[in-house]
């Protein structure tokens, strides 16, 4: 079972539209959940960190269901710079990190 | 705004060469990582590094490769005999240590092919 799981999609949504990604992960002892962006062929970005209360950030809203293993991202109100590959990062025992294998968004204009 | 930095941009080697791909982590940070991405793929758990050991390694971590941090700012990674499978994007990472935060920071990455 891959550790961290991601529907690749891809996602392509009208500008202001509401999308949602998930993400499933194995171990249940992981503490750490992130969303990052990657843009074609650069680096990783971090968006933001995943609380167990959830939190957002403007536009962007993560959830963390930690008896279902599940980490939510939602997006409100689509811009076209969203557009990018949306990682799901979790940590596994102590110090090591899973990526999923990303969600492509692209939001048409 | 501080950030992580690599080099060379691009290493281009022959299968069998050894490289070293150099990063220098953000000033204050003292865990240090490195991953790889084949193109086209998920990014890829390497090693973790603090205090001058390694923390964590995956099992592609194998004995052709090593990390170090020669001083106080670099940190590498070498390849000893490039194989043709390990091209890929080689990004490292670092992060500080704070209560409950392991928000890591990527470097711009380092485009390995091996020819």
């Amino acid at each position: 079972r891959k550790e961290v799981e991601q529907d690749p999609g891809p996602f392509n949504v009208p500008e202001g539209a509401t999308v949602a990604f998930n993400c499933t992960y194995s171990n249940s002892a992981s503490q750490s959940f992130f969303w990052y962006r990657q843009d074609c062929r650069k680096e990783p970005k971090l968006l933001m960190s995943v609380y167990s209360s959830g939190n957002e950030d403007g536009r962007f809203t993560a959830q963390l269901n930690r008896a279902s293993q599940y980490i939510s991202l939602l997006i409100r109100d689509s811009k076209l710079s969203d557009s990018a590959t949306y990682l799901c990062v979790v940590n596994g025992a102590g110090n090591q990190f899973y990526f999923g294998t990303g969600t492509s968004l692209t939001v048409i204009p | 705004e501080p950030e992580v930095t690599q080099t060379p941009s691009h290493q281009v080697t022959q299968m069998g060469q050894e490289v070293i791909l150099r990063c220098v982590p953000i000033s204050n940070h003292l865990y240090f990582y490195w991953y790889r991405q084949i193109l086209g793929q998920k990014v890829e758990f390497l090693v973790s590094f603090y205090n001058n050991e390694i923390s964590e390694k995956s099992e592609i971590f194998d004995d052709q490769f090593s990390v170090e941090r020669p001083d106080g700012s670099n940190f590498t990674l070498k390849i000893r005999s490039t194989k043709l499978e390990d091209s890929a994007m080689y990004f490292c990472a670092s992060r500080p240590i704070s209560a409950g935060g392991y928000e890591q920071y990527f470097g711009p990455g380092t485009r390995l092919t091996v020819t």
